[in-house]
């Protein structure tokens, strides 16, 4: 079967780093994004990993180990706009049987 | 502003009425979705069309039907909605299948009386 699972729930206070981690199961795993959804709002992409190793992207950072089946979107400076549901999803095979996002991290950024 | 567009923003219909959701995109993607999201889970695909070729979620029930009328356009035709079928619709657009990032719409709001 295929299952990408992230902690339900995170929380840190405003200038702290984050890491919100995925561990996969998925036949055909070849890269790992990270999106961003606040309440109301739509996904929005943040980053996207195709080789192993450490994507940065402003204060967003994202890690991929496809050997350990592994990935994790670091956030560092926190700020309260931060505070959304974060998302790791694999890219899209074109197959609408695929899992498209991960069970989703609801971070708690307090003052 | 958001590059894929989507309407209406909201949609309240009772259970057997007929209405269309539309999706549009002009960044001259080839792969266009359409997501269902209830609330605090994540957005769950529905249909994929690629290249204009549709591929489909078995467990979608047959009162949603997609449509592809051209590669910037996507609609989602619904009938006889159930209750359980309130949720927000997502469209997403990509460069290919395999492609990253998905663009989404900011999604249709459906409330099903």
């Amino acid at each position: 079967g295929q299952s990408l699972e992230q902690p339900s729930e995170v929380t840190a206070v405003e200038g702290a780093i984050v890491q919100i981690n995925c561990t996969y199961q998925t036949s055909g795993f070849y890269g790992l994004s990270w999106y961003q959804q606040h309440d109301g709002g739509a996904p929005t992409f943040l980053s996207y990993n195709g080789l192993d190793g450490l994507e940065e992207t402003g204060r967003f950072s994202s890690f991929l180990s496809r050997s350990d089946s592994y990935g994790y979107l670091l956030l560092q400076e926190l700020q309260m706009k931060d505070s959304a549901s974060y998302f790791c999803a694999p890219p899209h095979s074109g197959s609408a049987r695929q899992l498209t996002f991960g069970s989703g991290t609801q971070l708690t950024v307090l003052p | 502003d958001t590059e894929v567009t989507q309407t209406p923003k909201h949609l309240v219909m009772g259970m057997t009425n007929k209405k269309s959701l539309k999706c549009e995109q002009h960044m001259g993607h080839r792969a266009m979705y359409w997501y269902k999201q209830k609330a605090k889970k994540p957005p769950e695909l529905m249909f994929v069309y690629s290249y204009e070729k549709l591929s489909i979620n078995e467990s979608v029930p047959s009162r949603f039907s997609p449509e592809c009328p051209n590669s910037s356009l996507l609609n989602l035709h619904l009938h006889a909605l159930q209750p359980e079928d309130s949720a927000l619709y997502l469209c997403a657009s990509s460069q290919w299948t395999g492609g990253e990032p998905q663009h989404f719409g900011d999604g249709t709001r459906l409330s099903i009386l």
